[in-house]
């Protein structure tokens, strides 16, 4: 079973510029996530997608924006870039199946894409 | 809200013993789950072990443990038997059961030394 993908791996913009992060979950999960990783801040939460509808979202101004298609691929869009936006960007999908108490919290990541920002 | 707390940012051990991570929470949700997340250098996380705050058992996974601490909101990993493949980032997180926003700390680097 193919892991979590997210293109591109690595991405270089400047200021001003936006962006579209790409994920695809694991098939059959429906819960997509996007944390931001910087050094000192660890993984701050964004937002969480499921059945194409955001279900939670994190601390973030708007130019953080994102969707999750019929498929549960899942797209993370920043707009107006800021140098302070340079970061890991990391997806997780889960499966949600209330048989299984554990399938709900266990997250499987991707690689993230690595955004710099100039 | 939840918040997860690692005042360790960065541990070093060496090969064959033993080192323990610090973790603590603070959440207001009745239940919860704690786990700690291993990020080797290719950046892609890792769930080392989990524990669910209703039971009072510590988890175990081979050479992973914790010591899991409800009325101090306290959450440590020990290693056992350090290897070299260890050596990582290792995140402590929280969920609550209302939703899928996981809650992280600041993450401690680990370098195992030969």
């Amino acid at each position: 079973k193919a892991g979590v993908t997210q293109t591109p791996r690595y991405l270089i913009k400047t200021r001003g510029q936006q962006v579209t992060l790409s994920c695809s979950p694991i098939s059959g999960h429906r819960s997509v996530s996007w944390y931001q990783q910087t050094p000192g801040q660890g993984l701050q939460f964004l937002f969480e997608y499921f059945s194409e509808t955001q279900r939670n979202k994190g601390n973030f101004p708007g130019r953080f924006s994102g969707r999750q298609f019929s498929n549960s691929r899942s797209e993370m869009n920043v707009s107006t870039l800021e140098l302070g936006d340079s970061a890991l960007y990391l997806c997780a999908s889960s499966r949600e199946d209330w048989t299984d108490p554990w399938a709900n919290e266990k997250l499987f990541f991707g690689s993230g894409t690595q955004l710099s920002v100039l | 809200a939840q918040t997860v707390t690692q005042s360790q940012p960065e541990m070093s051990v060496q090969e064959a013993e033993t080192v323990t991570l610090s973790c603590t929470y603070d959440t207001s949700e009745s239940d919860y789950y704690l786990f700690w997340y291993k990020q080797p250098p290719s950046r892609q996380m890792i769930l080392v072990i989990r524990q669910e705050a209703y039971k009072q058992q510590n988890a175990t996974e081979n050479r992973f443990s914790v010591n899991f601490q409800k009325a101090a909101k306290s959450f440590s990993l020990k290693i056992s038997d350090s290897q070299l493949g260890d050596a990582a980032m290792y995140f402590c997180a929280s969920v609550g059961n209302t939703g899928n926003q996981f809650y992280f700390g600041t993450g401690t680097s680990l370098t195992v030394i030969p």
